[in-house]
């Protein structure tokens, strides 16, 4: 149980586009969600944290115009990296916590952006 | 959440146990010690959590001092596909969870 899946697992875009990252709890309902990042070698950094129905609380330091999440169900949010550039060149990893009142968070496999 | 401290990296021979440190020492009564893994270009695996016993599953088993300052990850017969990033984490149920440098973990043959 308990499974978290990302799609895509890996995108290559070119400068200047937008790209949607796809989280979705398969077996669990997830009243909030996380984002997080990582560069080569570091650890993640969080970036934000949703709850299903309301807006998203960016940590300091990222751009909410740049990195938009929507969690609009129980089981999916998603991350819009727009006008990306190749800074952003990066892992993006989504975590889920559920309903049921455990500590536990659960995370997604994660995905490889390459900003061209 | 209380800040942890880990060595950055550990070796361990395969077949044998591999101990990991954890050093909480400002940690508060209501924070869980929470351990995670990641395996290369993954995203990071829950392994095991506690409050104050010892805890053990199928994967580890947590040992956390009696003043809970510090706990140390037991994974009894490490494997080479044991080789990994190791998270400690120590936080309040609900908070997020924040994630340090952690220990990388090379077992080999």
């Amino acid at each position: 149980g308990a499974v978290v899946s990302q799609h895509p697992s890996r995108v290559i875009c070119k400068s200047g586009t937008s790209v949607k990252i796809e989280c979705r709890s398969l077996d669990f309902q997830a009243t909030t969600m996380f984002w997080y990042r990582q560069f080569p070698k570091q650890s993640l950094m969080l970036m934000a944290t949703s709850n299903e129905g309301s807006k998203a609380t960016y940590e300091q330091g990222v751009e909410k115009d740049k990195f938009l999440i929507n969690h609009a169900s129980l089981t999916l949010s998603t991350l819009t990296v727009t006008s990306a550039h190749p800074e952003d060149s990066s892992f993006y990893i989504c975590s889920a916590r559920g309903t049921s009142g455990g500590g536990e968070q659960f995370f997604g496999p994660g995905t490889r952006l390459t900003v061209l | 959440d209380a800040k942890t401290t880990q060595p950055p990296s550990m070796d361990c021979a395969e077949g044998r146990a591999a101990n990991l440190p954890c050093n909480h020492s400002t940690i508060s009564g209501n924070e869980y010690v929470y351990w995670y893994r990641q395996i290369h270009s993954q995203g990071p695996q829950y392994i095991i959590h506690g409050l104050k016993n010892n805890e053990t599953n199928e994967m580890a088993s947590l040992i956390i001092t009696e003043d809970r300052k510090s706990s140390t990850l037991i994974l009894p017969h490490a494997t080479l596909r044991d080789t990994a990033v190791y998270y400690c984490i120590v936080r309040v149920d609900g908070n997020d969870m924040r994630f340090g440098a952690g220990t990388r973990l090379t077992v080999k043959p």
